[in-house]
């Protein structure tokens, strides 16, 4: 089945300054990738995702880059603000819509 | 647009007790999945139902845990009996039956077992 690595586990980073989240993913036959950000308390929320036919998305200061080569995708928060910290969790669907996620990243902006 | 609903919020239980959750999902969504997550990690897939059928159930410990979805609509997880381990959030979620779609989530249930 699919296996989904998520790295760092723990970010810290000075407001206004950028993060970066990298996972890679071992199921070839995956074909979107979602972000969610996740507070305490809550369910998972869909921040941005992306499809196997495109290789870049941006939304406002969230981005998204997949390397479907390497199989690897990466997430990239630029001027960071004390409300972005949570924590994060890529994801890879693949076939039947099974959703594998990695292991998340708990993200601190200290202001 | 309602989002998924889940109840109850949170339930404490004796081990080798019973318990039950329950999902609402999205109206028209046609999948529904149930995750478990232990504190401090990701979300692990449990069941997947496709309308009605189950399409993944490889992780769900079936000795103690089962589920339905009865109409294809709301569901049901069941742990039966508890073991300490079991302690988790239990989130339900739901997407449409189309590819490269998101699923959303409920809030969750908080299980603690003692």
């Amino acid at each position: 089945g699919e296996n989904v690595e998520q790295h760092p586990s723990t970010l810290s980073v000075q407001e206004g300054d950028s993060a970066v989240i990298k996972c890679t993913y071992s199921d070839s036959a995956s074909n979107y990738f979602p972000w969610y950000k996740q507070e305490l308390g809550k369910g998972p929320q869909l921040i941005i995702d992306i499809r196997s036919n495109v290789g870049e998305k941006k939304d406002q200061r969230i981005a998204v880059t997949l390397n479907k080569t390497a199989k690897h995708f990466s997430l990239h928060i630029t001027e960071t603000q004390p409300e972005d910290s949570a924590v994060y969790f890529c994801a890879a669907r693949g076939g039947y819509q099974k959703v594998t996620f990695g292991t998340g990243t708990k993200l601190q902006v200290i202001p | 647009e309602a989002g998924v609903a889940q109840s109850p919020r949170y339930k404490i239980i004796e081990k080798r007790q019973s318990v039950a959750f329950w999902c609402n999902p999205i109206s028209g969504h046609a999948t529904l999945y149930w995750y478990q997550q232990i504190l401090g990690q990701g979300p692990k897939l449990l069941i997947q139902f496709q309308n009605n059928g189950v399409v993944d159930d490889s992780q769900l410990p079936k000795d103690r845990f089962s589920a339905e979805r009865l109409k294809g609509v709301d569901s049901t997880l069941k742990i039966q009996p508890a073991k300490l381990e079991d302690s988790a959030v239990y989130l339900c979620a739901s997407s449409p039956w189309d590819l490269g779609t998101e699923a959303f989530f409920g809030q969750g249930t908080r299980l603690t077992v003692v």
